[in-house]
């Protein structure tokens, strides 16, 4: 399969800090990337939908002046938490779509980001 | 509203046996499905994408669709402790501008 990266893959940060996270993708090109969130035990939740060179599509929810979300190439989406607070302490996911070739219309997801903030 | 359904589980097979994963699906429109492994504490993982009725066979698993009652499963055959993980069904009607819907997820287990 596809491979997606995502960096760093844990950060410690102060309350009122923000924290930028990395998606790439490696070996194909993606015009969509999806960031999700995950708590422990719990099913994904998306947060938003990136398409390289326009806005990001926010869930219902999901606060957009917060959660800030850039996809500036085919192949890198960025996902900046803004003034980060406890609550947002989460396992933070990105996914890449293909948009072309082999891995057309199929979905592979970045490692994760474990984000905890003190 | 589009949804998909998975039993939550946990399902526990022994070692060896075939472990049955399903899935429902309730937009009649949807073109494209998935099923991913996720380990605790790890993101999912592809396992495969079936877009036609019928089956479709990798290794050890198989994804069976039936569009008409909107039913989507996976086998996983020789089951082994490392299948032990939970797994998520996805679906999306094709095309750049559609979101996959995942469903909650099932906990399979598999013992010695």
């Amino acid at each position: 399969g596809a491979v997606v990266s995502q960096h760093p893959s844990w950060v410690i940060c102060k309350s009122g800090t923000s924290v930028k996270i990395e998606c790439r993708s490696l070996d194909f090109q993606a015009t969509t990337m999806f960031w999700y969130r995950q708590f422990p035990k719990q099913s994904l939740m998306l947060m938003a939908t990136s398409n390289e060179g326009s806005k990001a599509t926010y869930e219902q929810g999901v606060e957009k002046d917060k959660f800030l979300i850039n996809h500036a190439s085919l192949t890198l989406s960025t996902l900046t938490v803004t003034s980060a607070h406890p609550e947002d302490s989460s396992f933070y996911i990105c996914s890449a779509r293909g948009s072309s070739g082999d891995f057309y219309n199929e979905q592979f997801f970045g490692p994760g980001t474990r984000l905890t903030v003190l | 509203q589009k949804e998909v359904e998975q039993n939550s589980g946990p399902l526990s097979v022994p070692e060896g046996a075939i472990a049955s994963l399903n899935c429902t699906y309730s937009d009649r429109g949807s073109q494209s499905f998935f099923w991913y492994r996720q380990y605790s504490g790890k993101s999912p993982e592809l396992i495969m994408s079936i877009y036609s009725n019928g089956d479709k066979e990798d290794g050890r698993f198989t994804a069976q669709l039936n569009k008409a009652s909107q039913y989507v499963s996976l086998l996983i055959r020789d089951s082994q402790p490392s299948d032990s993980a939970t797994y998520l069904c996805a679906v999306t009607r094709s095309g750049g501008s559609y979101i996959p819907t995942f469903g909650r997820g099932t906990s399979l287990i598999v013992h010695p």
